[in-house]
């Protein structure tokens, strides 16, 4: 079976600061997908970033990279310099390749609070 | 550019009463999903569908129904509500792997 697994459930920042948030998979497949969703205090799922496994490079969006590490399926988020607007909730998801077509599996998910 | 749509965005229900939970997407993507987030986890697949007159059940399907019967539309029907689905719901559309999601309903059954 495909997990996620989120091990922090709570972090905070300084403002301006660097944090990493982790995430693990277990899955079978080769070549997929893996993304980062923030969930705000609005509650709206906003897509940060996604990954391609079969791409090396580690995928960067502005203040959001990726540490993408497939041999050990992990997949970590690095947030860099920090704003009060990145708190939110943090969610790795991943493609349930086995079962529903294109469901994404979350993890539990990651607090953050950035500090002013 | 609307993207995924969702309507209402709260509602509170009676035990037993029925609603629909409205989803519009603007993207002609094929693939939809209905998922509901319980307090402090992750989201889970209630059901979703492949295409037009196309759907199955995800992950925790009992007590809704769905329908779609254009790209567009994919509603969410709850028949005889129970305080165990009280939950934050959302819809959300795919395209080329990636799935975007919309802002969520809100319902509260007492």
């Amino acid at each position: 079976a495909q997990t996620v697994t989120q091990s922090q459930p709570e972090m905070s920042v300084q403002e301006a600061e660097t944090v990493t948030l982790s995430c693990t998979y277990d899955t079978s497949e080769n070549n997929y997908y893996l993304f980062w969703y923030k969930q705000p205090p609005s509650r709206q799922m906003i897509l940060v970033i996604r990954q391609e496994a079969y791409k090396q490079q580690n995928a960067t969006e502005n203040r959001f990279s990726v540490n993408f590490q497939k041999a050990a399926k992990s997949f970590s988020l690095k947030i860099s310099d920090s704003q009060l607007g990145d708190t939110a909730m943090y969610f790795c998801a991943f493609p349930d390749y086995g079962g529903s077509q294109g469901n994404l599996i979350f993890g539990k998910g990651t607090k953050l609070s950035v500090k002013p | 550019n609307a993207g995924v749509t969702q309507t209402p965005k709260f509602r509170i229900l009676k035990i037993g009463q029925s609603m629909t939970l409205q989803c519009t997407q603007d993207m002609n993507h094929n693939y939809m999903y209905w998922y509901r987030q319980d307090p402090g986890m992750g989201l889970k697949l209630i059901y979703y569908s492949v295409g037009a007159g196309i759907t199955d059940k995800g992950e925790v399907p009992n007590g809704y129904n769905v329908s779609r019967s254009t790209t567009e539309d994919f509603p969410l029907r709850l028949e005889l509500a129970a305080p165990s689905q009280t939950s934050v719901y959302f819809c959300a559309s795919a395209g080329a792997d990636t799935q975007y999601f919309g802002p969520g309903t809100r319902l509260t059954v007492l």
